[in-house]
């Protein structure tokens, strides 16, 4: 069964600062790979995705991806961070597209001025 | 531009009542979602339908779970009967048949007392 883990449930950053939340995936195989954003109160609205390729992937607002086969790794980052980026964010696996997403417990990032 | 449209955004029920759901997918979607969101679980995935067939009914949530497609524009999701710790984010998502991108509904808040 594949798996999900976000080591970090909370990261509180200074606005400006730059961003990494980390994801590791258990699957033997190479997975497709989401990140997911949930403001308050909102559904969650994709960042990125990866699916083959180019291991750097650009997402929306400045985010950005890389995986990394060796480490079963698909961290997320972000140069600098603004309040607005405060959210929770997760990653996600899939076998087969959108197909049975499994997803990490997030992390709750809270950007501070 | 409609997304996937949640009804009702919260829902209070005592204990052993029996409460239903519903969700309007995205518009020409064929693939939809029932996740279950908690702060100790995250996001765990109750059922999918494919073209209004259900092709996961997410195992241990089946037997006070019910979810339904009674058409390709409108799900539902019955728990009957309640338990409180059935309290929970519950999240419906939709996306194209293969399609990259799963689009989320802002989620049903549950309440059991």
């Amino acid at each position: 069964a594949q798996s999900v883990t976000q080591p970090d449930a909370r990261v509180t950053v200074s606005e400006g600062a730059s961003l990494q939340l980390r994801c590791k995936y258990s699957y033997s195989g190479t997975p497709y790979l989401f990140w997911y954003v949930q403001y308050p109160r909102q559904g969650l609205q994709l960042l990125l995705k990866y699916y083959s390729g180019d291991p750097v992937v650009q997402g929306v607002n400045g985010f950005e991806a890389e995986f990394i086969k060796s480490n079963s790794s698909f961290h997320l980052r972000k140069a600098s961070v603004h309040w607005s980026d405060s959210a929770v964010y997760f990653c996600a696996v899939s076998y087969n597209y959108a197909q049975g997403l499994t997803f990490g417990l997030g992390t709750r990032v809270s950007v501070f001025p | 531009d409609a997304g996937v449209t949640q009804t009702p955004r919260h829902e209070v029920a005592e204990k052993g009542q029996t409460i239903i759901l519903k969700c309007e997918p995205v518009s020409g979607h064929n693939d939809l979602f029932w996740y279950r969101q908690t702060k100790i679980q995250g996001l765990e995935l109750l059922s999918y339908f494919r073209s209004k067939s259900l092709m996961e009914d997410g195992g241990a949530f089946k037997d006070r779970f019910k979810a339904e497609m009674l058409n390709s524009s409108f799900s539902t999701l019955k728990i009957q009967p309640t338990e409180p710790k059935d309290s929970a984010v519950y999240l419906c998502a939709s996306s194209l048949q293969g399609g990259t991108e799963v689009f989320f509904g802002k989620g049903t808040r549950l309440t059991v007392v």
